[in-house]
This record gives structure tokens, C-alpha cells and sequence, in this order.
């Protein structure tokens, strides 16, 4: 079974600071891993994905994630955030044989100016 | 552009009455999903339909139902027995491998 754990519920960070957002997953076979970000009132925007290429994925927005098999994880960061930033974030897992995601519990991201 | 298109926006249903809630896609998905969005709480998975004609029940299937007779086409039913149906809706495509694309969503409110 596989299944993504969304370390903290809110984070927040200065403008200019380095966004952190943590997420670990579980899977038996190699997993599909996704961010996607929901600003107010609105559906999910995918951020970012990796499908077993490169470990170090670039999204929109100046986002990336990095995949570490050896730590089950793929958090989130971006160096330098932004007002515009804050929103709430999902991580999401899938794999090869299936197209259903599952989906951690969120990160709301709060940008104090 | 392909995409996909949740209406309406804003939805209000008295007490006892059914309600549906359109989701159309013209991305040549096979896969459709409906999630109830909670504040607090995520995402959580009503139904979803991976072939025209056929769907599964997700998490929270009580109270709602849906149909599946067109590939673009996954409308939502919030029925009398949903005893608390206000919520922020979803709908979702996809392919695998490719994550999915959603709606913009639907907030029905009880009134």
C-alpha cells in the first residue's frame, strides 16, 4: 500500500527566506511522486513531478523537489519566498500501475513580509 | 486548450433536495475522480471511474452518486442523504504516470 506523510500542517517563513516542506512516502514498487499547490477557493495546480528521471526536479514558480530513495522522502523547497507563496501545498504518490494518487494532508504556507 | 471545467462555481442546496455538479474534460482522460475538500482535513476521495460505464465508490461514498456515460463526462450527485454535504468539491483527470489535472471546483453550501 502506498501512502505520503506531510510533516507539519503550517509553515511559516519570511519574504527572502528558504521554504522548506517535508514529505516522506511509503511504497512497494517505485513510486510517481508529485507536488501540487491550492491557492484560495481554488483546485490543485500541479507544481511539480517525478517519474524515476532525474532525482532533482524543477517546477514552476522557482519550486523543486528532490527525490531520496534512501530517505523515502521528496520535500519541497525554494530558495527565496515570495508573498505570492502562500497557499497550501499537497504531496502525492502513484506508480507504475496505477493512475490513482494519494494524497498527503497538506502544508499550509504562510509568507510574513 | 484542454482542460477541465467544473460548474457551477457557487452551489446552494436547501434541505432534502438533490443537487449535481457538472465536470467536463476534453483531455482525452480515461480516469475521472471527485474529492470532498474539508477545511483541515485534505483531500478526501468520493468516487471515481477509470472506463466509461463503470466507477468505484471511494472513501466517502454515502449520500452521493455518479454516472459515467460519456469519456468527457463525470457529474456528481449530492443526495437528500448526505446529511452534511457543505464542502468545497473536486473533480480530477488523468493518465498514469502524468498526475491529475482538476477543476477549479465547486463550493456547495446547505442553506
Amino acid at each position: 500500500a502506498q501512502s505520503v506523510t506531510q510533516l507539519g500542517s503550517h509553515v511559516s517563513v519570511s519574504e527572502g527566506a528558504l521554504v522548506l516542506l517535508r514529505c516522506n512516502y511509503s511504497s512497494s514498487v517505485p513510486p510517481y511522486l508529485f507536488w501540487y499547490v491550492q491557492y484560495p477557493n481554488q483546485g490543485l495546480q500541479l507544481l511539480l513531478k517525478y517519474t524515476s528521471a532525474a532525482t532533482l526536479v524543477k517546477g514552476i514558480n522557482g519550486f523543486e523537489a528532490e527525490f531520496k530513495k534512501s530517505e523515502t522522502s521528496f520535500h519541497l523547497t525554494k530558495p527565496s519566498a515570495h508573498m505570492s507563496d502562500a497557499a497550501e501545498y499537497f504531496c502525492a504518490v502513484s506508480s507504475l500501475n496505477t493512475d490513482k494518487l494519494i494524497f498527503g494532508t497538506g502544508t499550509r504556507l504562510q509568507v510574513f513580509p | 486548450d484542454g482542460g477541465i471545467t467544473q460548474s457551477p462555481k457557487y452551489l446552494f442546496r436547501k434541505e432534502g433536495q438533490n443537487v449535481t455538479l457538472s465536470c467536463e474534460q476534453n483531455l482525452n482522460h480515461d480516469a475521472m475522480y471527485w474529492y470532498r475538500q474539508d477545511p483541515g482535513q485534505g483531500l478526501r476521495l468520493i468516487y471515481y471511474s477509470q472506463i466509461v460505464n463503470d466507477f468505484q465508490k471511494g472513501d466517502i461514498a454515502e449520500g452521493y452518486s455518479v454516472s459515467r456515460e460519456k469519456k468527457e463526462s463525470f457529474p456528481l450527485t449530492v443526495t437528500s442523504a448526505q446529511k452534511n454535504p457543505t464542502a468545497f468539491y473536486l473533480c480530477a483527470s488523468t493518465v498514469v504516470g502524468d498526475g491529475y489535472t482538476f477543476g477549479s471546483g465547486t463550493r456547495l453550501t446547505v442553506v
